[in-house]
């Protein structure tokens, strides 16, 4: 497919589990981007690739949190020893060249990850 | 601390009325985005705004961005079925900072009545 593509499309883990999320970006696109959306919230910002550099990870809420893209296509966004509150949407989205001023980001549908 | 607020949360409205939504903040942001999400996908992107005053029409959707860049508006005219959805505001380049984090609302759920 044309889209941002991302896998599973939902995920039930008990708490203290590992979870592995992927993300498909479009092909030949250069930016990355992960973002977390809570019930009822707008997106926020986890974590930034330009290729296969990571070069924001402000976002991470924690250190059980990891992201790799290490050959600047496929990414994907762990988390370790998952607890109740990491039950979101996480949602990858790609652009085509490297992140600036007022560029397209294209969402995939997300994973909706619950920890019970 | 929400930098954008977006109001109303929830709005429902019969087809063919028109509707406005707001997204405020105290921040000047280089850009302001919008976007659609439906139920169990992700945003698309309706439009960008860069400059302070501007207004862009797509289709029946006319977008407004503040002289200041600190707030924007969207208005529907002719609401219909198909426009129910998620909308979303999202700053780009808040106060100076990186500028490629959208900073988003918590958005407006718009139910069109048929």
């Amino acid at each position: 497919g044309a889209g941002v593509s991302q896998s599973p499309r939902y995920k039930v883990a008990k708490r203290g589990q590992d979870v592995a999320l992927r993300c498909d970006p479009i092909s030949g696109h250069v930016s990355l981007f992960w973002y977390q959306q809570a019930l009822g919230q707008g997106p926020e910002f986890l974590t930034y690739f330009q290729n296969e550099a990571q070069l924001d990870k402000s976002g991470l809420p924690s250190d059980r949190f990891f992201a790799e893209r290490p050959e600047g296509s496929v990414s994907t966004l762990k988390i370790q020893r998952t607890q109740q509150e990491d039950s979101a949407v996480y949602l990858c989205a790609s652009s085509l060249v490297e992140a600036g001023p007022a560029n397209e980001q294209f969402f995939g549908p997300g994973t909706r990850l619950t920890v019970l | 601390t929400q930098l954008l607020e977006q109001s109303p949360q929830f709005l429902s409205i019969q087809e063919g009325e028109n509707l406005t939504v707001y997204c405020n903040s105290s921040s000047v942001f280089s850009s302001l985005q919008w976007y659609r999400q439906e139920p169990g996908e992700g945003p698309v992107l309706l439009v960008t705004v860069v400059t302070g005053g501007e207004v862009k029409k797509l289709k029946r959707l006319t977008f407004q961005f503040g002289d200041a860049r600190k707030d924007s508006s969207l208005h529907i005219t002719a609401a219909q079925p198909g426009d129910t959805g998620l909308y979303l505001c999202a700053g780009e380049g808040w106060s100076g900072g990186s500028n490629y984090k959208l900073t988003f609302g918590k958005g407006t759920l718009l139910t069109v009545n048929p």
